[in-house]
């Protein structure tokens, strides 16, 4: 079975819009990583998140992550059509994906 | 550009046959995964290698098997294919450490006739 498994499995906005997505995951955790996924390429890392850590930013992308509920959310702020794609959430011990969710953005 | 490079790009080949996949990862990585991502099931982890040893198994068929060898590269060996196994097969890559950052390869998309 996945570890990670992502809500919403596809998500429609308009640019400019603000786009979260939620991560969850099974068993404890060192870290969990985000990773992104253009149409039939490889997927890129992100970010990484901590299991001690709470929140974390980079650009405009924000991760928080609640080990109690062994959840995660990516927030995409002010969106771009260059952020359509899918993303993926796995944990580091072992690096299982979900199905990911499919974002749109329209210009 | 990942540093992770795989080979062929793409390959189309009839049921029933075997076929290898290859893939060089990072310079000074240890640890090699293999994903296969279908329409519809998504990404798959298939198996992991770490220097030489098999390390993690996922959900990889009997007809399926990988081996890394002494120079890090690693291949993906799919025999008696299906019509079902057509997908894009990704290899990834990550260092020593327990923050493991996985660097993914193109892709080798297997077309199955």
């Amino acid at each position: 079975s996945q570890q990670g498994e992502e809500d919403p499995q596809a998500l429609s906005i308009q640019e400019g819009e603000n786009a979260t997505m939620n991560c969850s995951y099974k068993t404890s955790i060192n870290n969990l990583q985000w990773y992104r996924q253009n149409s039939g390429r490889g997927l890129v890392h992100l970010i990484l998140i901590r299991s001690n850590e709470r929140e974390k930013h980079s650009g405009r992308l924000r991760v928080t992550l609640d080990t109690s509920k062994k959840s995660s959310s990516l927030l995409i702020t002010a969106s771009r059509a260059a952020d359509t794609a899918s993303y993926f959430c796995a944990s580091d011990n072992d690096m299982r994906f979900g199905a990911g969710t499919r974002l749109t953005v329209k210009p | 550009d990942s540093g992770v490079t795989q080979t062929p790009k793409h390959l189309i080949t009839a049921t029933g046959q075997r076929v290898t996949l290859r893939c060089s990862p990072r310079s000074g990585d240890l640890s090699v995964y293999w994903y296969q991502q279908s329409l519809d099931q998504g990404l798959q982890f298939l198996i992991q290698y770490y220097n030489g040893e098999e390390r993690a198994k996922g959900n990889i068929l009997e007809r399926f098997s990988a081996q890394q060898f002494p120079d890090l590269h690693s291949e993906l060996n799919l025999s008696s294919l299906e019509l079902g196994d057509s997908a894009l097969y990704f290899c990834a890559s990550s260092s020593v450490g327990i923050y493991n950052e996985q660097f993914f390869g193109p892709g080798t998309r297997l077309t199955v006739l």
